[in-house]
C-alpha cells in the first residue's frame, strides 16, 4: 500500500495568517497516461465526517472557499489556507487514489494561535 | 442532495460479526455508466482514516487485502443500500464506520470520496 505522511501533525496559526500543510506519498501518484495526480484533500471538523475539499491535487470542490488551494505533483503535495478563518479549525487529511487501496495521511490538526 | 446513513448495532462482542448497512437517498446507487463505487471507511478513536473497500452497483466488490478474509461488502439496488460485514472482530476494530460515495477514477474500486454518511460508532466489547 502507498504510505501517506503528513507534516506537521498539528499547527497553530493566527487568524488571517497563512497555514500550510504538507503530504508526501511513498510512491508517485502522478499517472503518465493522463498527466493527473490522483490525490485529494479533506477537512474534518470535530464530530463531523470528512468533507472533500480538493481533488486531482488542485481542483476545488464546488462551494469550497478560494482561500483553500492545493499544489504539488508526484510525491509531494501542499494544502494552503491563505488567510485562516475561525471556521477552518479542523483536521485535514490527504488521500491518494492512484492505487488500491486508497490510503490517507495521519491527519494534521489546525488550530487558532 | 445525496444523503447516506449508516445503521447497525453500536456494540459487538469479540469474535462476532459487525454488520452495517448504508441507506442512500436523494440519488440512485444504480447510475448508468458506473461512475461511482460505494465504499466503507473507518476511523479508530483519535486516529486516521482507513479505506476498507467498495462495491459497484453490479455487485463487484473490492476489499483491502489485509482484511479480505474478514470483510464482505455487498449491494442491494432494490433497496438502494449497501452493506459491510466484518467477521471475527476484536477491540482493534472499534471505530467510527463511514459509508461513502466514491467517484470512480479507474479500475479496482478506487477514487476520491465526495459524499459521506455521518458515521456510526461501533465498539467491540463483551
Amino acid at each position: 500500500d502507498i504510505v501517506m505522511t503528513q507534516s506537521p501533525d498539528s499547527l497553530a496559526v493566527s487568524l488571517g495568517e497563512r497555514a500550510t500543510i504538507n503530504c508526501k506519498s511513498s510512491q508517485s501518484v502522478l499517472y503518465s497516461g493522463d498527466n493527473r495526480n490522483y490525490f485529494a484533500w479533506y477537512q474534518q471538523k470535530p464530530g463531523q465526517p470528512p468533507k472533500l475539499l480538493i481533488n486531482w491535487s488542485s481542483i476545488r470542490e464546488s462551494g469550497v472557499p478560494d482561500r483553500f488551494s492545493g499544489s504539488g505533483s508526484a510525491t509531494d503535495f501542499t494544502l494552503t489556507i491563505s488567510s485562516l478563518q475561525a471556521e477552518d479549525v479542523a483536521v485535514y487529511h490527504c488521500q491518494q487514489y492512484s492505487s488500491f487501496p486508497p490510503t490517507f495521511g495521519q491527519g494534521t490538526k489546525v488550530e487558532i494561535k | 442532495q445525496l444523503q447516506l446513513q449508516e445503521s447497525g448495532p453500536g456494540v459487538v462482542k469479540p469474535s462476532e460479526t459487525l454488520s452495517l448497512t448504508c441507506t442512500v437517498s436523494g440519488g440512485s446507487i444504480s447510475t448508468t455508466g458506473n461512475p461511482f463505487y460505494w465504499g466503507w471507511i473507518r476511523q479508530p478513536p483519535g486516529r486516521g482514516l482507513e479505506y476498507l473497500g467498495a462495491v459497484d452497483h453490479l455487485g463487484s466488490a473490492y476489499q483491502k487485502t489485509s482484511l479480505k478474509s474478514r470483510v464482505t461488502i455487498s449491494v442491494d439496488t432494490s433497496k438502494n443500500q449497501f452493506s459491510l460485514k466484518l467477521r471475527s472482530v476484536t477491540a482493534a476494530d472499534t471505530a467510527v464506520y463511514y459509508c461513502t460515495r466514491v467517484v470512480n477514477t479507474g479500475e479496482g474500486g478506487r477514487g476520491y470520496l465526495d459524499s459521506w454518511g455521518q458515521g456510526a460508532l461501533v465498539i467491540v466489547s463483551s
